[in-house]
């Protein structure tokens, strides 16, 4: 069966540092795979998506993300971490190329000024 | 455009009561979700419409959940009676078919008591 595995509950870095979230995916065949993130009484918002081709994906505010199939993992980077980026974060996987997303159970972002 | 609206925003009720939520998606997208998110987890799909049909219902708990998207458009979410397990944000998505992603809309937090 599909799942996504987020091994990070609560990460904190100090603004300016560099961030790395991991998200590790289980599926069969080549997935479709997002990053959310999501502000505290907020829905959802989508950070970026792979489906096919180039391995590195750049999203909005500066994220981007790297598809590794011999991982089995989608990590989320950003090179230099804002304090309103502080909210949680969740990597989800498409499932059988329909609409449907299986998603992780999250990681908390914490930023120090 | 405009986003995902869902009313109402927060919503308290004792156990055994009803309780119903209301979404209505982005102009012209075929398909709504609604998902379940409950403290500390991932959101869960719950049911999925394509125009006002329903795709897949098999993680919506049919003795007390029940879902209408009548016209294709709005869509209503109803549980009755609710358990103190229902407490969770419930949060509407919706998507032009194929798209890859949804637009979530905020949100309703139930909190049953």
């Amino acid at each position: 069966a599909q799942s996504v595995t987020q091994p990070d509950i609560h990460i904190t870095v100090s603004e300016g540092a560099s961030l790395e979230l991991r998200c590790n995916y289980s599926y069969g065949a080549t997935p479709y795979l997002f990053w959310y993130v999501q502000s505290p009484g907020q829905g959802l918002q989508l950070l970026l998506k792979y489906f096919s081709g180039d391995t590195l994906v750049q999203g909005i505010k500066g994220f981007e993300a790297e598809f590794k199939r011999s991982q089995s993992s989608f990590n989320l980077r950003k090179p230099s971490v804002h304090w309103s980026d502080a909210a949680e974060y969740f990597c989800a996987v498409g499932i059988d190329n329909t609409d449907k997303l299986i998603f992780g159970t999250g990681t908390r972002l914490q930023v120090f000024p | 455009e405009a986003g995902v609206a869902q009313s109402p925003r927060y919503k308290i009720i004792e156990k055994r009561q009803s309780v119903a939520f209301w979404c209505n998606p982005i102009s012209g997208h075929a398909t709504l979700y609604w998902y379940q998110q409950i403290l500390g987890q991932g959101p869960k799909l719950l049911i999925q419409f394509q125009n006002n049909g329903v795709v897949d219902d098999s993680q919506l708990p049919k003795d007390r959940f029940s879902a209408e998207r009548l016209k294709g458009v709005d869509s209503t979410l109803k549980i009755q009676p609710a358990k103190l397990e229902d407490s969770a944000v419930y949060l509407c998505a919706s998507s032009s078919i194929g798209a890859g992603g949804y637009t979530f809309g905020s949100g309703t937090r139930l909190t049953v008591v």
